[in-house]
């Protein structure tokens, strides 16, 4: 059970480049989100799914987009990126919410130049 | 939507004292309190919650009380240990909300 994975770990993108985040987890969650991380900030939410095929706009969702095209998978696309994009991006999974916690993965860092 | 807000950002504790980290919350509907432990490099994980309809609850050398009326919550860890230094965030969310709103971090350093 490996609970949520995110892929890749570390990435060094140019201004401009664009790339693709994969988030999966394997416990059967219907709730998936994406947050970022910045010094100072705390956790802030980019995205997040209700479910398969449903996603929502968060705190800070411009800049961003996000597709779940099945359950136990949540992507999260820069199309253009920007050195403000540069942080650390988290994903988490829970069951729809009601006392329920979230898991998160390990996380991705991402330096943009 | 909920703000959550939380003090102190940064704490400094002698090995052995306890530290209490707090948490105010603006949704009067919120009903479930998550804190997560996050460690230098790490992921954010689960260490204690609370629901509305418990005052307080402990798991050894953590405890959690809520006070729903002046909407707070507080985390206490005792007798604390060089390896509790980490970065703990609280959180806030509904039984019928999408979202989890979190605190900005308390940044606990353990001096031995």
């Amino acid at each position: 059970n490996a609970g949520v994975t995110q892929t890749p770990k570390f990435r060094v993108l140019k201004t401009g480049q664009s790339m693709t985040l994969l988030c999966a987890q394997d416990m059967n969650h219907e709730y998936m989100y994406w947050y970022r991380q910045d010094p100072g900030m705390g956790l802030r939410l980019i995205h997040y799914s209700v479910g398969e095929g449903t996603t929502a706009k968060g705190e800070v969702p411009d800049g961003y987009n996000v597709s779940r095209l099945k359950k136990q998978n949540f992507l999260l696309g820069l199309e253009s990126a920007a050195p403000s994009q540069t942080s650390v991006y988290f994903c988490a999974s829970s069951y729809p919410i009601g006392g329920q916690p979230q898991h998160f993965g390990d996380g991705t860092r991402l330096s943009i130049l | 939507g909920e703000n959550v807000e939380q003090h102190p950002s940064t704490l400094s504790v002698q090995e052995g004292d306890s530290a209490v980290i707090k948490c105010t919350y603006s949704d009067s509907a919120s009903n479930y309190f998550p804190w997560y432990k996050q460690e230098l490099g790490k992921r954010p994980q689960l260490i204690i919650d609370i629901r509305s309809n418990v005052g307080e609850k402990k798991d050894q050398r953590i405890a959690v009380t809520l006070n729903k009326t002046a909407k707070h919550f507080s985390l206490h860890i005792t007798e604390t240990q060089p390896e509790d230094s980490a970065v703990y965030f609280c959180a806030a969310t509904t039984n019928t909300g999408n979202q989890f709103y979190f605190g900005t971090g308390t940044s606990l350093t353990v001096i031995p």
